[in-house]
């Protein structure tokens, strides 16, 4: 079974600030991936990145990075000198590589409020 | 690519009614998924396809769901006698093959009277 946890469920910053997403999972795959998607409020699943169970490297991506450590089962996102554009829910999500159905497993979610 | 689209993007009915989405994926995606969320919660898995063949169904999809690809293009989604817990957002996704990133559409938000 597949497990993705998101402790927060709500976070609040003033813009500028810098924010951290949690994001715990738990799988017995030795080959799996994982996700995080954007969610604003119009509705659609925007994709961000996805990371193989093979690959531990941090990524960076303009204000966005990532932070993977297969020891304590975490693939934390964190967003660098928010903006009120940020404002969204961010959904963490796992697939088992090994699953033929490839399907998603999310997290519930934190929403993530920007303040001017 | 155009992306993922879904029709209707809102529904309403009345408890009891039969309602159908269209879920259209990107061009030349092998795999098209759907997924049911509801509010507060993220998505979780109904069904999916590779191309035409319905391969896998979720617990979640009770006997008065009903998922269709035909020639594996665009996919139905047709709820029978809708009842209030039916109401949420439906979801459809569609990645180019086995392994690959899913990309999602806007959504159908179906409310049940």
């Amino acid at each position: 079974a597949q497990k993705v946890t998101q402790a927060q469920t709500e976070i609040s910053v003033v813009e500028k600030e810098d924010v951290t997403l949690d994001c715990v999972y738990e799988t017995r795959d030795t080959t799996y991936y994982l996700f995080w998607y954007k969610q604003p409020p119009s509705g659609e699943l925007v994709f961000l990145i996805r990371r193989n169970s093979f690959d531990e490297q941090n990524e960076i991506s303009g204000r966005y990075s990532w932070n993977f450590q297969k020891s304590t089962s975490s693939f934390n996102f964190t967003i660098t000198a928010s903006q009120v554009v940020d404002s969204a829910v961010y959904f963490c999500a796992l697939s088992g590589a090994l699953n033929a159905g490839n399907m998603l497993t999310f997290g519930g979610g934190t929403r993530l409020m920007v303040k001017p | 690519d155009t992306g993922v689209s879904q029709n209707p993007r809102h529904k309403i009915t009345k408890r009891g009614q039969n309602v159908t989405f269209r879920c259209d994926p990107i061009s030349e995606h092998n795999r098209l998924y759907w997924y049911r969320q509801t509010l507060g919660q993220g998505p979780e898995f109904l069904t999916y396809f590779q191309n035409e063949a319905q391969l896998e169904k979720s617990r979640l999809l009770s006997d008065r769901f009903s998922a269709e690809r035909p020639k594996g293009s665009f996919s139905t989604l047709e709820i029978q006698r809708t009842e209030q817990g039916d109401s949420a957002m439906y979801l459809c996704a569609s990645s180019r093959d086995f392994q690959e990133t899913q990309y999602f559409g806007p959504g159908t938000r179906l409310l049940v009277l």
